[in-house]
């Protein structure tokens, strides 16, 4: 069965420092990957997804990169952290072209406070 | 492009009363449309979704939704609410063109149930 796995579960960093948020996938093979954001009360934002290993799409203009070094690996960085970047970040996955039959699956998400 | 609009941040029902947690979404395409539970801190769990089958869509734990064309609408229903109903839902809607599929999210109902 497939399973997706994310951590850590929270995390408390200062402005200024380095972000390194990692997604995996375990039981598919190229899966489509996705990085949301929910801040409080503005729903959950899309943020890049990815097709395949090195292909990154980026949805809005921000202080995040992200990047695919493994089919089924899917990391979420920054340089510097502001405050605005706080928030709870959740990691999905979907089999391409399944997407409306299987419905998207969300890992369990890291709720980072930047302090 | 697609959205969805949640009516109401907040929805408060006794326990035992019917739930209805309305969305109604916009597409200049035919939409797939979806609901999602949220328990706090915790990831997302499909609960039901639209593909342009049936317009009544049963899913888990005992929810609902009707897509109705003429009124852009997708809203969810639960006939008896149930403590453990308490949650965030959200209404999402396939993102259409190119590059990888993806879920755009409307902001968010948090369902409180009162005893």
């Amino acid at each position: 069965s497939q399973t997706i796995h994310q951590w850590p579960a929270t995390l408390v960093q200062p402005v200024g420092s380095p972000l390194s948020l990692e997604c995996t996938v375990e039981g598919t093979s190229n899966p489509n990957l996705y990085w949301y954001r929910q801040a409080a009360g503005r729903g959950l934002q899309l943020l890049f997804y990815s097709v395949g290993i090195g292909q990154i799409s980026s949805e809005v203009p921000q202080n995040l990169s992200a990047s695919r070094p493994q089919d089924r690996q899917f990391i979420l960085s920054s340089k510097k952290l502001l405050l605005s970047d706080s928030g709870f970040y959740l990691c999905a996955w979907s089999i391409p072209g399944t997407g409306l039959v299987r419905g998207y699956t969300f890992g369990s998400g890291t709720r980072l406070t930047v302090v | 492009a697609q959205s969805v609009t949640q009516l109401g941040s907040h929805v408060s029902v006794s326990e035992g009363a019917l739930v209805l947690l309305r969305c109604n979404y916009s597409s200049s395409v035919p939409p797939y449309l979806f609901w999602y539970v949220q328990y706090p801190n915790q990831g997302l769990q499909l609960l039901l979704k639209y593909t342009s089958a049936a317009t009544l869509v049963k899913g888990i734990n005992g929810f609902e939704a009707e897509f109705k064309k003429s009124e852009t609408s997708f809203h969810l229903t639960k006939p008896s609410a149930h403590m453990s109903d308490a949650a965030e839902y959200f209404c999402a809607v396939r993102r259409s063109g190119g590059g990888a599929d993806g879920l755009t999210f409307g902001k968010g109902t948090h369902l409180i149930i009162q005893p």
